[in-house]
């Protein structure tokens, strides 16, 4: 069975600083998806940026990136410049490639220090 | 629409009584799917449709749950006799049959569903 664990349920950080959410996952699989996705309080689910494992090149998006170390099966994500709007929740998220749906970690509530 | 919209918002209901959350997913897409977000937990998978039908619905907990996209594009997850335990986010995500899932796969806000 696929598990998704965060084990950072709350993280701050100074505005424009760095900050790293961690995330581990478990699987069997060799080939798979993995995603960082932010929740505010309107509750929608945001994608942020995703990994393909099979990608060893880490994905980037903007001030975000992740560092994926397949073989620990660990999947972390840095956010540069850090914003006040990047407060919220933060989930950690895998996905089969033939999957439909996410498996999603307790995610990481990031707080945003002006 | 330009979302996807779940209404209503926000929802509380006595213990025992019949709930009704409705889903309008975006216009053409194929795919819905039914997540329940508990509090301090990420989002679990409940059920998804591929047009009219349930092509995977391994994720409801009991037959207390159902859910129903009769002309392929609003759902409505229906729950019986609710229960406590029942209190929850609920979460729609809707995606179109082409391209890279997750890049279309856009979330609703939600019903805050309060059993009390």
């Amino acid at each position: 069975a696929q598990t998704v664990t965060q084990s950072q349920p709350e993280m701050s950080v100074q505005e424009a600083e760095t900050v790293t959410l961690s995330c581990t996952y478990d699987t069997s699989e060799s080939d798979y998806y993995l995603f960082w996705y932010k929740q505010p309080p309107s509750r929608q689910m945001i994608l942020v940026i995703r990994q393909e494992a099979y990608k060893q090149q880490n994905a980037t998006e903007n001030r975000f990136s992740v560092n994926f170390q397949k073989a620990a099966k660990s999947f972390s994500l840095k956010i540069s410049d850090s914003q006040l709007g990047d407060a919220a929740m933060y989930f950690c998220a895998y996905r089969t490639l033939t999957g439909n749906q996410f498996y999603f970690g307790t995610g990481t509530s990031l707080t945003v220090i002006p | 629409g330009a979302g996807v919209s779940q209404t209503p918002s926000n929802k509380v209901t006595e213990k025992g009584k019949y709930v009704e959350l409705r889903c309008d997913p975006i216009s053409g897409h194929t795919a819905l799917y039914w997540y329940r977000q508990s509090l301090g937990q990420g989002p679990e998978f409940l059920i998804y449709f591929q047009g009219t039908g349930a092509a995977d619905d391994s994720g409801l907990p009991n037959d207390r749950f159902f859910a129903v996209r009769p002309e392929g594009s609003v759902s409505t997850l229906k729950i019986q006799r609710t229960e406590r335990g029942d209190s929850a986010v609920y979460l729609c995500a809707s995606s179109p049959t082409t391209g890279p899932l997750e890049y279309g796969y856009t979330f609703g806000s939600g019903t805050r569903l309060t059993v009390v």
